[in-house]
């Protein structure tokens, strides 16, 4: 079973960095992109980039360019997910999502989501 | 890259069908047939129902569908049931190995 758990829930003072974690099990880690995708309070859904777990190789929306980082550590299947300089209107529930096949261009199974509150 | 237009909300009754729309440009919905619908309930993670622009995963219902004509995306949901009672989103491979989502519609089962 393909199976994506993320790390909890995070609270964190504007200008502040957030990382963020996904596990991955069942399936072998190098061989499907990892994507990052958020979703503020009552909104839609936004897609921030991908990590491809194999090479480490990134690509980010524009919008995310030099505050965001995507990492992976092969060695425990888990892709990381950095935003730095945090503003309010980053909080959001933060989501991991696998490849669902090999150029299918589409997202599945996703992780539980980790909510990441931006406070002073 | 802006968000694909999707309407807000759509409704029907049981057994009745829907079609929720989702409206990009030719750079995105209108260039790849790569349009992708998933499903969310409150405080869940979406779910992937149809991807490049028709085709089901497994375990996914048969009253599910989607199709595309020139920029815009369409789901459509037959017979429709309670359960179907949930957010829906569209996304779109947008070129250059990016991706947009649309704003999300929410469906409501009268």
């Amino acid at each position: 079973q393909v199976l994506l758990v993320q790390s909890g829930a995070e609270v964190k003072k504007p200008g502040a960095s957030v990382k963020v974690s996904c596990k991955a099990s069942g399936y072998t880690f190098t061989g499907y992109y990892i994507h990052w995708v958020r979703q503020a309070p009552g909104q839609g859904v936004e897609w921030m980039g991908w990590i491809n777990p194999n090479s480490g190789g990134t690509k980010y929306a524009q919008k995310f360019q030099g505050r965001v980082t995507m990492t992976r550590d092969r060695s425990i299947s888990t892709a990381f997910m950095e935003l730095s300089r945090l503003r309010s209107d980053d909080t959001a529930v933060y989501y991991c999502a696998r490849d669902y096949d090999i150029l299918t261009n589409c997202f599945d199974p996703w992780g539980q989501g980790t909510l990441v509150t931006v406070s002073s | 890259q802006s968000a694909l237009t999707q309407p807000a909300s759509v409704s029907g009754s049981p057994g009745q069908s829907i079609t929720i729309s989702c409206t990009g440009t030719s750079s995105d919905v209108g260039n790849y047939n790569l349009v992708s619908w998933y499903q969310q309930y409150p405080g869940n993670a979406p779910k992937l129902m149809i991807y490049e622009g028709s085709k089901r995963p497994s375990g996914v219902s048969h009253r599910f569908s989607g199709s595309k004509s020139g920029n815009t995306a369409s789901l459509t949901i037959s017979g429709l049931q309670a359960e179907d009672e949930a957010d829906y989103y569209c996304s779109s491979y947008a070129g250059y190995s990016t991706y947009v989502f649309g704003a999300g519609t929410k469906v409501t089962v009268l």
